[in-house]
């Protein structure tokens, strides 16, 4: 099983560009999430989503946008990339509201 | 936001040794995880805990669930050196909330 699938694994912007991050599960999980991850913070959820179609803020979403149009894919958008958005970003999924999370590998990104 | 209180935040054990952290939190979870996360991987799932006073064990690994619902810990017990990595825990409070909120790790280093 592929689980959480995450690309690219490594990438380097320039202050001011726009990417996507992309993020596919084949678990048919409804619940996604996006989390970014800070030397010394632990893990932050950016956005989250519990079904196609729904989407919601977490505790850090400025710079940050997301959509689910089905239930495999939920792609975090950089519009603006900002070095204070260097990070590693880690998509996540779950069955449910109560079970565990599930996370891929991580996307390195570096904002110069 | 909620904050989870992880500790130690490193810790330095001989091969075999016991190891026990916490994470403490001033607000009630109805969920705690216990993860593990390797160089350049994403967290792994070690234990889920679902209920107030929940003893739970996976091979080594033990973890509770605080029956003030605001704590919880994780012993290894004999560790071995591919033990060594990053252990975080992770809450979630229920109500409704899908939102999980993350420790700052304690990371862990073998001797052998």
């Amino acid at each position: 099983n592929a689980g959480v699938t995450q690309t690219p694994k490594f990438q380097v912007l320039k202050t001011g560009q726009s990417m996507t991050l992309q993020c596919a599960q084949d678990m048919n999980h409804e619940y996604m999430s996006w989390y970014r991850q800070d030397p010394g913070m632990g893990l932050r959820l950016i956005h989250y989503s519990v079904g196609a179609g729904i989407t919601d803020q977490g505790e850090v979403p400025n710079g940050y946008n997301v959509s689910r149009s089905t239930t495999e894919d939920f792609p975090l958008r950089l519009l603006s990339a900002a070095p204070s958005q260097t990070s590693v970003y880690f998509c996540a999924s779950s069955y449910d509201r109560d079970t565990e999370a599930f996370f891929g590998q991580g996307t390195r990104l570096t904002v110069v | 936001g909620q904050q989870l209180n992880q500790s130690p935040q490193s810790m330095f054990i001989q091969e075999g040794e016991d190891v026990s952290m916490n994470c403490t939190s001033s607000s009630i979870f109805n969920t705690w995880l216990w993860y593990k996360q390797d160089p350049g991987e994403g967290p792994v799932l070690l234990i889920a805990l679902y209920k107030a006073g929940e003893l739970t064990s996976n091979g080594r690994l033990t973890a509770q669930f605080g029956i003030t619902r605001k704590d919880s810990f994780l012993n290894i017990s004999a560790s071995i050196p591919s033990d060594v990595g990053i252990y975080f825990c992770a809450g979630r409070s229920g109500a409704g909330s899908y939102q999980l909120t993350f420790g700052k790790g304690t990371k862990l280093s073998v001797i052998p």
